[in-house]
């Protein structure tokens, strides 16, 4: 049950679109159409943003969208805002129906 | 609406345990897991297992199998998470979060956060 990898950050002006990659390994992201992300305010609860890959919840913007290839799962914000910048976690369904988080991802906007 | 809400904050000494409580309301107790996250400070969420409401049937990982125990009290639809053998790593927010049982489609309701402080 390793973490999944994630950049510690990531940059972006406003209007920008950004991409952040979650790469785990075939007994998690690989094998499972199951992964979710997470932002998160400071001193907030995470909030579900992305789940079984690229669905979104309703009442989240279509300015977020994700994706998957192989092993590496990647959430994309487009036309990113000041609200945007928070940390982001994806966390897959794992074997043994466990769960893993990725360490987090810091998206500044610049 | 759909809440959760969890038990205050705790300090606790090393080697002590914590008992931690998630009340769910709002919706159909029995038909969502309830997941166990923490959050160190500063530092990212880590998965500590889940509960099955229907069944009480319980997966930890494997990093805390020995010393967490999680169970439930359907008749007052709360859950709990107890950590034993505390140390200062175990300081940390604690959150619950809910899972629908048949869609593995993430937690979209999550708990305020209990803070565990560990400290002699």
């Amino acid at each position: 049950q390793s973490a999944l990898t994630q950049p510690a950050s990531v940059s972006g002006s406003p209007g920008q679109s950004i991409t952040i990659s979650c790469t785990g390994s075939s007994s998690d992201v690989g094998s499972y159409n199951l992964v979710s992300w997470y932002q998160q305010h400071p001193d907030k609860a995470p909030k579900l943003m992305i789940y079984e890959d690229t669905k979104r919840p309703s009442g989240v913007s279509n300015r977020f969208s994700g994706s998957k290839s192989n092993n590496t799962a990647s959430l994309t914000i487009s036309g990113l805002q000041a609200e945007d910048e928070a940390d982001y976690y994806c966390c897959s369904y794992a074997d043994g129906s466990f769960r893993v988080f990725g360490g987090g991802t810091k998206l500044t906007v610049l | 609406q759909v809440q959760l809400v969890q038990s205050g904050a705790e300090v606790k000494k090393p080697g002590a345990s914590v008992k931690v409580s998630c009340k769910a309301s709002g919706y159909f107790f029995t038909g969502y897991y309830i997941h166990w996250v923490r959050q160190a400070p500063g530092q990212g969420l880590e998965w500590l297992g889940w509960i099955s409401p229907i069944s009480g049937g319980t997966n930890f990982a494997q990093k805390f199998q020995g010393r967490v125990t999680m169970t439930r009290d359907t008749s007052i639809t709360t859950a709990y998470m107890e950590l034993s053998n505390l140390t200062s790593d175990d300081t940390a927010i604690y959150y619950c979060a809910r899972e629908h049982y048949y869609d593995i489609s993430g937690s979209d309701y999550w708990g305020q956060g209990t803070l565990v402080t560990v400290s002699s």
